[in-house]
């Protein structure tokens, strides 16, 4: 059974902290994502990367950065967590072919307070 | 811009009743055009997919698609909804720029009565 895995389903962390969530895919995907969801407004784009070591900014790249040292692993990272970064966090991976589907982990909810 | 609009945020339904959520989008040529579902608290799962040929697709759960290109449009059917239909649902195409990316439609939530 295919899978992505992100680290933790729910984080509550302080302001100001730096904040580290991972995601492993064990598909040999080139493609790797992290998606914000908020209430109202979907899936916004943050990062993504399609090779270790390459990424790209999504639509709402402030105040995060992101990680892919291996091919299977990918890492959000909030630098200084506010409190408007609390939210719903989503990794997807997809192969590199435009014809085939993402797919997500669970999901991660960070609170920050 | 490039755009997927899916005008219905929020739609209640029997059980047993009919579906249908709507989906349009806005591309040059004939997209690949994808529906996912999100279960409450859970990340989101492929539901189904058009890339060419028939222009009715049909996906897990029971669902099925059509893809209307007079209509820009990707509309996602079932016959009969369950109670565990309740969820969100997601329409989605590739970006132009680079079809690596996904652009989303904002989702609808559907609300099934028993």
């Amino acid at each position: 059974d295919v899978k992505v895995t992100q680290s933790s389903r729910y984080l509550v962390k302080r302001t100001g902290e730096k904040v580290f969530l991972e995601c492993v895919q064990d598909m040999d995907h080139e493609n790797m994502f992290w998606y914000r969801q908020d209430p109202g407004l979907g899936l916004r784009l943050i990062y993504f990367s399609y090779d270790v070591k390459m990424k790209e900014k999504g639509d709402i790249p402030e105040g995060y950065s992101v990680s892919r040292e291996k091919k299977e692993r990918f890492s959000l990272i909030l630098e200084s967590a506010s409190t408007n970064q609390t939210s719903m966090y989503l990794c997807a991976s997809s192969s590199w072919a435009m014809n085939t589907e993402a797919f997500f982990g669970q999901g991660t909810r960070l609170t920050v307070v | 811009a490039q755009s997927v609009t899916q005008p219905d945020i929020h739609i209640t339904v029997s059980e047993g009743a009919s579906l249908e959520l709507r989906c349009n989008y806005s591309y040059g040529a004939t997209p690949y055009l994808f529906w996912y579902v999100q279960s409450p608290g859970q990340g989101l799962q492929l539901l189904l997919k058009y890339f060419s040929g028939d222009t009715l697709v049909q996906g897990i759960k029971g669902f099925e698609a059509e893809f209307k290109r007079s209509q820009s449009s990707f509309n996602l059917r079932k016959p009969s909804v369950h109670w565990s239909d309740a969820a969100e649902y997601f329409c989605a195409v590739p970006y132009a720029g680079n079809n690596r990316k996904l652009i989303w439609g904002l989702g609808t939530s559907l609300a099934v009565n028993p």
